[in-house]
């Protein structure tokens, strides 16, 4: 149980280009996801949290604007990087934590490549 | 943003070794984690601890939520070689459902 899925797995877009990816809750419902970025060698940083029916909380330093996330079910949630650029390259992770349950559940990830 | 300090960064030790690591932090946490991550996947939950002092166990591994509720420790008894990858700790604090993740231990096992 507890079951998270990404898509893609990983993703090559040009720069100035849009990317989504998708989260989903495969075996539960979740209010509740995040999204993380990781860069080599380092750990996960938070990057937002995802809310269903209700506007992302993001973390200081990320910009709403370029990081589009909606929740629009209990078990989907996605990520938009608009106008990408290289630097936005990276591995983001998203998790989802199902009712009150203190426990997030990680999905594979995708690797986002700018070029 | 803030990061807990784990200890060792990384470690290479030789299968059938037993394995310790910790987590750090200046803060209280009332929940902590360890999670695995292994080489282009996503972090997998090892154990979650929610009382200080609790002494968890799943299989050969081992945690502990300190008694200052400032830190937390992982063993491994009898290493594998499958136990190779990232080691994360990760905590939580009152009011909030956001974790704060460890800067990560790499295990490396010697067959």
């Amino acid at each position: 149980g507890a079951v998270v899925s990404q898509h893609p797995s990983w993703v090559i877009c040009k720069s100035g280009t849009s990317v989504k990816i998708e989260c989903r809750s495969l075996d539960f419902q979740a209010t509740t996801m995040f999204w993380y970025r990781q860069f080599p060698k380092q750990s996960l940083m938070l990057m937002a949290t995802s809310n269903e029916g209700s506007k992302a909380t993001y973390e200081q330093g990320v910009e709403k604007d370029k990081f589009l996330i909606n929740h629009a079910s209990l078990t989907l949630s996605t990520l938009t990087v608009t106008s990408a650029h290289p630097e936005d390259s990276s591995f983001y992770i998203c998790s989802a934590k199902p009712g009150t349950d203190y426990e997030q559940y990680f999905g594979p990830g995708t690797r986002l490549t700018v070029t | 943003g803030q990061q807990l300090n784990q200890s060792p960064q990384s470690m290479f030790i030789q299968e059938g070794e037993d394995v310790s690591m910790n987590c750090t932090s200046s803060s209280i946490f009332n929940t902590w984690l360890w999670y695995k991550q292994d080489p282009g996947e996503g972090p997998v939950l090892l154990i979650a601890l929610y009382k200080a002092g609790e002494l968890t166990s799943n299989g050969r591994l081992t945690a502990q939520f300190g008694i200052t509720r400032k830190d937390s420790f992982l063993n491994i008894s009898a290493s594998i070689p499958s136990d190779v990858g990232i080691y994360f700790c990760a905590g939580l604090t009152s009011g909030t459902y956001k974790y704060i993740f460890g800067t990560g231990t790499r295990l490396k096992v010697l067959a």
